[in-house]
């Protein structure tokens, strides 16, 4: 059975700060890798796809690798700013008919002025 | 990128009556469609998967009686809250994915916030 982690579940950085965030799974058996940013109250946006057969997705300051035999992914945010503030979601596509993502529980940002 | 639009972003009903939700994909044609819902500081949680023309799949412990999805065409998706109780307040989001040739990604709509009196 799939499981989506993502570390940290909180982070706090002062503004300009490049970070980090980390998602992993359990089954490499993956179509795409998703991440996607939410904000209170709201629905999800699509920040980045990587599909399987791929080794990292780049949308401006933002930069997604995925490294599928060890079930990793990393979401890098450069010079972060105050409106990033936001949850950051990961979630993985499984392979095979059965397609749902699999989520993880978030990483809830703050970046600070 | 594609954009998925939900109606209503809020809506108050009372205990007892039915809510409808749609969802609408307005630039691409969606095969598959999903419904979720989320409650405070957690995260999604699938309650069903709706095939443009078949019945929908839902996830265990959905009660499909109660939550009923129509997907009448390849872009809107329906979802019907049926003798809605207080428990049924939450926020529901739709999804949309692109068909697999291209690229096979998932679009959500900006979600509604049902609340139940």
């Amino acid at each position: 059975k799939q499981e989506v982690t993502q570390i940290p579940a909180a982070l706090s950085v002062p503004e300009g700060e490049n970070l980090v965030l980390n998602c992993s799974f359990t089954d490499s058996a993956i179509y795409n890798l998703q991440w996607f940013r939410q904000d209170p109250g709201k629905g999800l946006t699509s920040l980045l796809l990587i599909q399987s057969s791929q080794r990292e997705q780049t949308s401006g300051r933002l930069n997604a690798s995925l490294d599928k035999s060890s079930g990793r992914s990393t979401l890098y945010i450069a010079a972060s700013q105050p409106g990033d503030s936001a949850t950051y979601l990961c979630a993985v596509l499984n392979a095979g008919n059965n397609r749902k993502l699999i989520w993880g529980l978030g990483t809830s940002l703050a970046v600070n002025p | 990128g594609a954009v998925v639009s939900q109606h209503p972003s809020r809506v108050i009903c009372k205990s007892g009556t039915s809510v409808k939700i749609e969802c609408r994909s307005l630039d691409f044609q969606a095969t598959t469609m999903f419904w979720y819902r989320q409650f405070p500081k957690q995260s999604l949680m699938l309650m069903a998967t709706s095939n443009e023309g078949s019945k929908a799949t839902y996830e265990q412990g959905v009660e499909k009686d109660k939550f009923l999805i129509n997907h009448a065409s390849l872009t809107l998706s329906t979802l019907t809250v049926t003798s809605a109780h207080p428990e049924d307040s939450s926020f529901y989001i739709c999804s949309a994915r692109v068909p697999s040739g291209r690229g096979g990604e998932q679009y959500f709509g900006p979600g509604t916030r049902l609340t139940v009196t």
